[in-house]
């Protein structure tokens, strides 16, 4: 099983930024997927999931309206779409597979992140 | 929101045990997860549905879960341990994944 995440960088308030992850090695659209994050020397946030067949999206408080996760199961890739960007929205964003579906799972394997810097 | 309290540090000689605790509101009632994060990686599962192990891990971590504290618990700890530690659930309520503060395990 593999994830690596891609589009980070950096990018100034206020503007959009699309993060994508190329998943390999395990049947990706029979799994929900996540997006967590991680601000520099901080600890771990939940951004956004989505269940198998996209028909189940959730969003945290920080990012519901701005952030728009999709997935596409026949090229096996996540995504995410941040507009309107805050300076707090800086962090390593991880594409995390599912156990199974959303719920009481648990977040296996890991990608290893991509960077995103929101600043003027 | 559900909240998830951590200490933010445990110290540990070597061939001890180290124990963390994920403090939440009836957290016995959910499922608990425990993520290993070495500096400069990405996390690694390490307890899944309050007990068990991944393949993998080492039988020296094990969980436990009642009322409302979570216990990770690292027995014969050694050097290579040595990393931040996360707690996480899903809140049915809010329908929301929380993580728990972190707490930074210190080997001795």
């Amino acid at each position: 099983v593999q994830l690596v995440e891609s589009g980070g960088g950096m990018v100034q308030p206020g503007r959009s930024l699309r993060l994508s992850c190329a998943a390999s090695g395990f049947n990706f659209g029979g799994y929900a997927m996540h997006w967590v994050r991680q601000a520099p020397g901080k600890g771990l946030e939940w951004v956004s999931s989505i269940n198998w067949n996209s028909d189940t999206i959730i969003y945290a408080d920080s990012v519901k309206g701005r952030f728009t996760i999709s997935r596409d199961n026949a090229k096996k890739s996540l995504f995410l779409q941040m507009n309107s960007l805050r300076a707090e929205d800086t962090a390593l964003y991880y594409c995390v597979k599912d156990s199974g579906n959303l719920g009481s799972n648990w977040f296996d394997p890991w990608g290893q992140g991509t960077l995103v810097t929101v600043s003027s | 929101s559900f909240i998830l309290t951590q200490p933010p540090s445990v110290s540990v000689a070597p061939g001890k045990t180290a124990t963390i605790t994920c403090g939440g509101h009836d957290i016995g009632s959910k499922s608990v997860q425990w993520y290993q994060q070495k500096p400069g990686q990405a996390p690694v599962l390490v307890i899944y549905f309050d007990t068990d192990r991944p393949s993998g891990i080492p039988e020296r971590f094990s969980g436990s879960n009642s009322g409302n504290t979570a216990t990770l618990t690292i027995g014969r700890v050694e050097a290579g341990d040595e990393a931040d530690y996360y707690c996480q659930v899903w809140d049915s309520t809010s329908d929301h994944y929380v993580f728990g503060t972190g707490t930074k395990v210190t080997v001795l």
